[in-house]
């Protein structure tokens, strides 16, 4: 089964509004998780790896003030995307390392209108 | 840094029959892991299999193998007896051993797979 969720699935928003994706582990807890984002028919991106107890680490060229990364909890990561705009329509998957792993999210796919 | 290519953009096969999708690799690292994700229209990520580098013995999971050689940097996914639903996008990636473990992906490879 999952081990990794994701909420919500899709979410579409109006540009200039804010948008949080959640990232649970599932029956295990996860100190570290991972945020990609991945473009149609491309490969995954690592935008930026979630620390629970501390801030997060962004990948070059990733705005951090765009991309806010809160690991609230051991089991939760969030990523919200503030002041949304057309270009950051996207899938956004998290993951999070698992012996025998790393396990991924379903992922997200966000649309800004 | 590390680079992973998979310079087969698509491929396709005839349902049962084998096919192997190819994976080079550029490291200074000695100890890491290898894997390869499969993507199906869904979108979910879901590993397929996953070697570790200290290991000479070439992973299997059923119908998957992999053709490891670590001198030459080369990952390559062997599917035996493909069937409709391995049709899906094909990730190879490379985890470095310690440390964070975040995932570097090659570009994949589209496989379908023909009735």
């Amino acid at each position: 089964g999952a081990v990794v969720s994701q909420h919500p699935s899709r979410v579409i928003c109006k540009s200039g509004t804010s948008v949080k994706i959640e990232c649970r582990s599932l029956d295990f807890q996860a100190t570290t998780m991972f945020w990609y984002r991945q473009f149609p028919k491309k490969s995954l991106m690592l935008m930026a790896t979630s620390n629970e107890g501390s801030k997060a680490t962004y990948e070059q060229g990733v705005e951090k003030d765009k991309f806010l990364i809160n690991h609230a909890s051991l089991t939760l990561s969030t990523l919200t995307v503030t002041s949304a705009h057309p270009e950051d329509s996207s899938f956004y998957i998290c993951s999070a390392p698992l012996a025998g792993g790393p396990f991924f999210g379903p992922g997200t796919r966000l649309t800004v209108l | 840094a590390q680079t992973v290519t998979q310079s087969q953009p698509e491929m396709s096969v005839q349902e049962a029959e084998t096919v192997t999708l190819s994976c080079t690799y550029d490291t200074s690292e000695s100890n890491y892991y290898l894997f390869w994700y499969k993507q199906p229209p869904s979108r979910q990520m879901i590993l397929v299999i996953r070697q570790e580098a200290y290991k000479q013995q070439n992973a299997t999971e059923n119908r998957f193998s992999v053709n490891f050689q670590k001198a030459a940097k080369s990952f390559s996914l062997k599917i035996s007896d493909s069937q409709l639903g391995d049709t899906a996008m094909y990730f190879c990636a490379f985890m470095k051993q310690g440390g964070s473990e975040k995932l570097v992906f090659g570009k994949g490879t589209k496989l379908t797979v023909n009735p």
